[in-house]
């Protein structure tokens, strides 16, 4: 079956670092993406891997193995806007987006 | 410019009612999907079309029913609602299937079958 797993909540402090994980089975793998959704709102996109190593982009950047079946995003600088729930998706072997559950960031002041 | 569209916002419905989801987008996308999303459970596929003129099924597809006759709309039916199709609804598009194409989602439909 087709699997990715990510922690349901996570908690972290204004300003600090945070380190969100995603591990994934798929049927096929074409990329990885993370997509951040506020509450009540829509997803929108983050980052896109399909290549092992990290991509950077401002705050945020995510990285990528493809041999351990793993990726990560890492925000820096937190701030109190981060607060959202974060998504991972793989593309499968027919290049449709397989999604886990998200990550519910919370941020302290 | 507008992006996606989605109507109604919100919508109550009695079981066993049809009910159409609209979605329009203006970014002459080709390929267009619909997702439920419930708590706890990631984002399911419902339906997708490629392109204009074709659809196909995604992950939960049963009791739910679309058609593509132009790029820009994409509506889902629900033929006969049922409680269990209590969801927030999204519309999404992306340029194409390939890798890499990013997929902008609407801003969802919630909806109660009661």
């Amino acid at each position: 079956g087709q699997n990715i797993d990510q922690p349901t909540e996570m908690t972290a402090t204004e300003g600090a670092i945070v380190q969100i994980n995603c591990t994934y089975q798929t049927s096929g793998f074409n990329g990885l993406f993370w997509y951040q959704q506020h509450a009540g709102e829509a997803p929108t996109f983050l980052s896109y891997n399909v290549l092992d190593g990290l991509e950077e982009k401002g705050r945020f950047s995510s990285f990528l193995s493809r041999s351990k079946g793993y990726s990560y995003l890492l925000l820096k600088e937190l701030q109190m806007k981060d607060s959202a729930s974060y998504l991972c998706a793989v593309g499968d072997s027919n290049y449709q987006l397989i999604w886990g559950a998200g990550t519910k960031l919370i941020i302290k002041p | 410019i507008a992006g996606i569209t989605q109507a109604p916002t919100s919508q109550i419905l009695a079981a066993g009612r049809r009910m159409t989801l609209r979605c329009t987008q203006d970014m002459r996308h080709n390929a267009m999907y619909w997702y439920r999303q419930d708590l706890g459970l990631g984002l399911r596929l419902i339906h997708y079309s490629n392109t204009a003129g074709t659809t196909g099924k995604g992950e939960v597809p049963d009791g739910y029913s679309v058609s593509r006759a132009n790029t820009d709309d994409f509506p889902l039916t629900l033929a006969s609602a049922v409680p269990s199709q209590t969801s927030v609804y999204f519309c999404a598009s992306s340029e194409s299937v390939a890798g890499g194409n990013e997929q902008f989602f609407g801003p969802g439909t919630r909806l109660t079958v009661l």
